[in-house]
């Protein structure tokens, strides 16, 4: 069965010090795809980042990173000097990789909080 | 692009009355609409798979005749809960798949529904 792990519920940290988000899935699928969304406290889901099984690079967009490792099943998220507006919860998210299996089964989320 | 819209954003109702939701996709089709359930501080648990035309799928415990859902065209899907009682709280969100791309997720704003 599909599942995603989030081992950390809450992280404090002060503005502009980095700060990694664990994600650990399981699947028995090896076409898949893995996910990172935003929930602000407004609610309103904010789409950060897919990745399909097949590529293993790791991935840079300004201050976030992403590392993924299949042989550790992990698809970590590192923000970098991180900003109060960073806060938010975080949550990972697996989808089969099959056509008629797209729907998304998502992690507890971490809830990240930036202090100035 | 790619906007998905919820209306109501959020709706207090009266236990045993019925509330509709609505998702549409603002500028591109959606074949698949999902429909996901979240409790305070929790996840995002799917509810539903709903494909234009057809009826839609639960996830196991869901009840189908509770949770009605009605997916009329490529741009509209709406979720009736009926008969809601104080533990049908909670914040619905919906997202919708771009047709033709499949992975392709875009998530609606969330309804938060409060019955008393």
């Amino acid at each position: 069965a599909q599942k995603v792990t989030q081992a950390q519920t809450e992280i404090s940290v002060v503005e502009k010090e980095d700060v990694t988000l664990d994600c650990v899935y399981e699947t028995r699928d090896t076409t898949y795809y893995l996910f990172w969304y935003k929930q602000p406290p407004s609610g309103e889901l904010v789409f950060l980042i897919r990745r399909n099984s097949f590529d293993e690079q790791n991935e840079i967009s300004g201050r976030y990173s992403w590392n993924f490792q299949k042989s550790t099943s992990s698809f970590n998220f590192t923000i970098t000097a991180s900003q109060v507006v960073d806060s938010a919860v975080y949550f990972c998210a697996l989808s089969e990789g099959s056509y008629n299996t797209d729907k998304l089964i998502f992690g507890t989320g971490t809830r990240l909080q930036v202090f100035p | 692009g790619a906007v998905v819209s919820q209306h109501p954003s959020w709706v207090i109702c009266k236990s045993g009355t019925s509330v509709k939701i609505e998702c549409r996709s603002l500028d591109f089709q959606a074949t698949t609409m999902f429909w996901y359930r979240q409790f305070p501080k929790q996840s995002l648990m799917l509810m539903a798979t709903s494909n234009e035309g057809s009826k839609a799928t639960y996830e196991q415990g869901v009840e189908k005749d509770k949770f009605l859902i009605n997916h009329a065209s490529l741009t509209l899907s709406t979720l009736t809960v009926t008969s809601a009682h104080p533990e049908d709280s909670s914040f619905y969100i919906c997202s919708a798949e771009l047709a033709g791309a499949p992975y392709e997720q875009y998530f609606g704003p969330g309804t938060r529904l409060t019955v008393t």
